[in-house]
């Protein structure tokens, strides 16, 4: 049974930077493929990209493009989501989730919050 | 890409049915069999109920049911119970650019 396990929460101030990081465990990343999902307070769920390892690559929702980089490190079986030029709105819980079959998430990480704040 | 539009609540006494549309369009749940549901209580993550329109992952109950016409799709929840309070999501497939679509989301109150 795979675990997505996330670094803890963050404050960060406007125009800064942010890394989240995800760990799988009961699997390996090589076979799966993961994504970044985010849920502002009070909001509903956005996806922001994701990467697969198939291709080696990810992709991003145009609008986090050039702002949201997902790079994975497949020999700790981590993910990591960094994310420039924070505003207020960027404020919002952050899961990583695996990508099952037929496009659905069926594994959550246990969120990783993020604030915003001067 | 938009998100795909749900009403913001929708209420039922226990032992009710009750239905959750998810509207969109032909690039996302009219034009692929890919819609899934997602059930978030206060505090937790999602988690999935429904997928392919309409199956459902080991140990979710067969209270929950999903369909789709056309552009829109739905979720059932027969025998409402106090548990089944939580909002719901609808997502599809949009395709390769754009391939996860999230709903805006349904509060589901158990009167």
């Amino acid at each position: 049974q795979v675990q997505l396990t996330q670094s803890g929460a963050e404050v960060k101030k406007p125009g800064s930077s942010v890394k989240v990081s995800c760990k799988a465990s009961g699997g390996t990343l090589n076979i799966y493929s993961i994504s970044w999902v985010r849920q502002g307070p009070g909001q509903g769920l956005e996806w922001m990209g994701g990467f697969n390892p198939m291709f080696g690559a990810a992709t991003y929702s145009q609008k986090f493009q050039g702002r949201v980089t997902i790079i994975a490190d497949e020999s700790t079986s981590t993910v990591n989501m960094e994310m420039s030029s924070l505003t207020f709105d960027d404020t919002a819980m952050y899961y990583c989730v695996r990508e099952g079959s037929s496009w659905t998430f069926d594994h959550w990480g246990q969120g990783s919050l993020v604030t915003v704040s001067s | 890409q938009s998100a795909l539009t749900q009403p913001a609540s929708v209420s039922g006494s226990p032992g009710q049915s009750i239905t959750v549309s998810c509207a969109g369009t032909t690039n996302d749940v009219g034009g692929y069999n890919l819609v899934s549901w997602y059930q978030q209580h206060p505090g937790t993550v999602p988690k999935l109920i429904i997928y392919e329109n309409n199956k459902r992952p080991s140990g979710v109950s067969n209270r929950f049911s999903g369909s789709k016409s056309g552009n829109r799709a739905s979720l059932t929840i027969s025998g409402l119970q106090a548990d089944d309070e939580a909002d719901y999501y609808c997502s599809s497939y949009g395709g390769s650019s754009f391939p996860y679509v999230f709903g805006t989301g349904t509060k589901v109150t158990v009167l």
